[in-house]
C-alpha cells in the first residue's frame, strides 16, 4: 500500500542547532513531495515541494530538503533552528498517475527547541 | 485578503444532532478537501472535490456528507453526529490534482 512514513515521533533540539526530520516513502513511481509545518491551534502551512529536477529544494523558513530516489526519502533539514521552528511538522506525497488525488502525509514529527 | 476561511472554529454539540462546518476559499482553486486530523493518525482525507458539483470519497467518508454547488464553497455534515467524530476538521484548496493544498486554520469540534 502507498503510505508516507516519518519514523520519529518527537525529536528535541537545542536552539542554533543543526535540524533532520526524516521522510520515507512507499510508492511505485516518484510522487510528488511535500513538506509541512502545524504551529498549535494553526492550519498547515507549506514549507517546500519536490516534483521533479534539482534533487535539493530550498523552501521558507531557511529550510531544506533533499529526495534521494535509492533511499525512499525526503528529508527536511535546517542548519540552524530557532526556537520558533517549535511546531509539527508533515511530510506529505501525491502518486503520479492518470487516477486519483490523494495527497498521503505521515502521521508528522513534533519538534521542540530547548533554548 | 484572499484565502481559506474556516468556521466554526470551535462547536461543541450532542451526539444524533446534525452540524455543518464551512469552508469558503477566494483563490478560485477548482479543487478543495476536508481532512480530520486525530493523534497517532496525522491526517485523513475525508472528501474532496475537483469542481463545482463534482464530490468523491476519500480515506473516511462514512458518517460525512458534502456539496459544492459553488466553486469558493464546500460545507461538511454530519448528519448525525457521534462520539468518534469529535476531532480538529480541515478545509483545503489547490489549483490542481498534484498541486500544493491550501489549508485553513480548522475547526475544532466535540461531541458530547
Amino acid at each position: 500500500a502507498q503510505s508516507v512514513t516519518q519514523p520519529d515521533i518527537h525529536i528535541t533540539v537545542s536552539e542554533g542547532a543543526s535540524l533532520e526530520l526524516r521522510c520515507n516513502y512507499s510508492y511505485g513511481a516518484t510522487p510528488y513531495l511535500f513538506w509541512y509545518v502545524q504551529s498549535p491551534g494553526q492550519g498547515l502551512q507549506l514549507l517546500l515541494k519536490y516534483f521533479s529536477g534539482d534533487t535539493l529544494v530550498q523552501g521558507i523558513k531557511g529550510f531544506e530538503a533533499e529526495f534521494k530516489r535509492s533511499q525512499s526519502s525526503f528529508n527536511l533539514r535546517k542548519p540552524s533552528v530557532h526556537w520558533s521552528d517549535a511546531a509539527e511538522y508533515f511530510c506529505a506525497a501525491y502518486l503520479i498517475t492518470g487516477g486519483g488525488n490523494k495527497l498521503t502525509f505521515g502521521t508528522g514529527t513534533q519538534l521542540k527547541v530547548e533554548l | 485578503d484572499a484565502g481559506i476561511t474556516q468556521s466554526p472554529r470551535y462547536k461543541i454539540t450532542e451526539t444524533g444532532r446534525q452540524v455543518t462546518l464551512m469552508c469558503h476559499q477566494t483563490w478560485s482553486h477548482s479543487y478543495m478537501f476536508w481532512y480530520r486530523q486525530d493523534l497517532g493518525h496525522g491526517l485523513r482525507l475525508i472528501y474532496y472535490s475537483a469542481a463545482a458539483d463534482i464530490t468523491d470519497k476519500g480515506e473516511v467518508p462514512d458518517g460525512y456528507v458534502v456539496s459544492r454547488s459553488k466553486t469558493e464553497n464546500f460545507p461538511l455534515t454530519l448528519e448525525s453526529a457521534t462520539r468518534s467524530q469529535t476531532s480538529v476538521y480541515f478545509c483545503a484548496s489547490s489549483d490542481g490534482g498534484n498541486q500544493p493544498q491550501h489549508f485553513g486554520d480548522g475547526t475544532r469540534l466535540s461531541i458530547l
